[in-house]
């Protein structure tokens, strides 16, 4: 079965430094979200692409974090400097979208430790 | 704004019995309704999901699902429940203005009971 990849599995970074999160999108695939989970907050939405293009980051914190395609086959999640508060797993899903296809596959996600 | 809401945050059922995970749902337009499922340490997979048609909706393993546009709800719902359908199950409602991104609900966790 065809699966969307995310790398790291784990990260732990200290309070301040850079994180990077990758996401490698189901061949074909023109739709791609990341989304955070929280025990508090539950699943959000911070960014989506459409054809490699951001339609939505509209739920990201824009001082720190940023979101980009630079390519199809690769999307980044940054996060400087990281906080604490960011502490979450961070999920990646990928989609074919048309007028008859709603499907999305999630990625095991990025769980994220800041101390 | 859509919006999903999940009344239980936890569902504990004997296995053999029947379960029921609610799900009530806010959209302008027609709804668009999902099931996701995740187990520990895992991503989300797809179960169900309801566009048009039928009310009731089939899915993966065993799982229906009742769409009922009076009481806009959505309910998960399975015959006869195992010890491995025992995670956190989440509804989920697509986006009415045409982003197409899922907005979820906040989950309720199974619990079957050997």
């Amino acid at each position: 079965d065809a699966r969307v990849t995310q790398t790291p599995r784990h990260k732990v970074t200290e309070m301040g430094q850079e994180v990077t999160m990758r996401c490698q999108p189901i061949l074909g695939h023109n739709t791609v979200f990341w989304y955070r989970q929280t025990m508090m907050q539950g699943l959000e939405l911070l960014a989506y692409f459409r054809n490699r293009a951001p339609l939505d980051d509209s739920g990201m914190p824009k001082d720190r974090f940023s979101a980009e395609m630079p390519d199809a086959t690769l999307a980044t999640l940054k996060i400087q400097p990281s906080e604490p508060r960011d502490s979450a797993v961070y999920f990646c899903a990928s989609g074919l979208v048309t007028a008859s296809n709603y499907g999305y596959t999630f990625g095991s996600g990025t769980r994220l430790t800041v101390v | 704004a859509q919006s999903v809401a999940q009344p239980e945050d936890q569902v504990n059922v004997a296995e053999g019995n029947p379960l029921t995970v609610k799900c009530t749902y806010s959209v302008s337009g027609n709804p668009y309704l999902f099931w996701y499922v995740q187990y520990p340490n895992r991503g989300l997979q797809f179960l169900l999901k309801y566009i048009t048609g039928d009310n009731l909706v089939k899915g993966s393993y065993g799982f229906e699902a009742e769409f009922n546009k009076s009481q806009t709800s959505f309910h998960l719902k399975k015959p006869s429940a195992l010890v491995s359908d025992s995670a956190l199950y989440f509804c989920a409602v697509r986006d009415s203005t045409g982003r197409r991104a899922l907005t979820f609900g906040s989950g309720t966790r199974l619990q079957v009971q050997p």
